[in-house]
């Protein structure tokens, strides 16, 4: 089955630690994103990649890192520098993004609920 | 991308049609509408989408106003299946074209 995968389920980090969320996806989609989503909250995007090799800071990367080094995977790491991690996490994909994807639409992987220990 | 505002919940009786609204007011003339829902615990799934025509598949239908400043989800006979938060979402034309998610309507299904 085509689609997008995220793992772990369930995270726990150590305080002071770097943990890394992975996310793959089967679809052929050139662009990847990272959402952020806190209890009862809308989500916000942490990061996106266009294209391998490229990525760009969403509304919230202080305290994430992210890689593109191949086209299926856009892991997340959560680094020691973000003091607050507890959150769901979600990882989704598209056909293309930029000035063409008006019309393109996401799919989301079924997301890591972060809990600091 | 431009904001929308969605009433924070609303109430349905199963197999009654439920319209869900979205404004939009700041839209522009690229930007197309996206409706997700979310089921607990898991990730958002697409749902529909328009520019200016309505617009209908096997799970809704998108009503679009004719100045394009307001929008309506129909699901046309809620199931207790349906019970989620939805998302009405502005994709424009800006360089990482992201939807940016607001806080939805939480629709709940009475049966």
């Amino acid at each position: 089955d085509g689609g997008i995968t995220q793992s772990p389920k369930y995270l726990f980090r150590k305080e002071g630690q770097n943990v890394t969320l992975s996310c793959e996806q089967n679809l052929n989609h050139d662009a990847m994103y990272w959402y952020r989503q806190d209890p009862g909250q809308g989500l916000r995007l942490i990061y996106y990649s266009q294209i391998v090799n490229d990525f760009q800071k969403g509304d919230i990367a202080e305290g994430y890192s992210v890689s593109r080094e191949k086209k299926e995977s856009f892991p997340l790491t959560v680094t020691s520098a973000q003091k607050n991690p507890t959150a769901f996490y979600l990882c989704a994909s598209s056909v293309i993004a930029g000035q063409g994807a008006t019309n393109e639409k996401l799919f989301f992987g079924s997301g890591t609920q972060l809990s600091v220990l | 991308d431009a904001k929308t505002t969605q009433p924070n919940s609303m109430e349905s009786n199963e197999e009654e049609p439920v319209h869900l609204p979205c404004n939009h007011s700041t839209i522009s003339g690229t930007d197309y509408i996206h409706w997700y829902r979310q089921l607990p615990s898991q990730g958002p799934e697409y749902v529909i989408h328009g520019l200016t025509s309505n617009v209908n598949n096997r799970m809704a239908s998108l009503a679009i106003a004719e100045d394009r400043k307001s929008s309506t989800l129909i699901l046309h006979r809620a199931t207790l299946r349906d019970a989620a938060v939805y998302y009405c979402i502005l994709r424009g034309t800006n360089a990482g074209n992201m939807l940016t998610f607001g806080g939805g309507t939480r629709l709940m299904v009475k049966p």
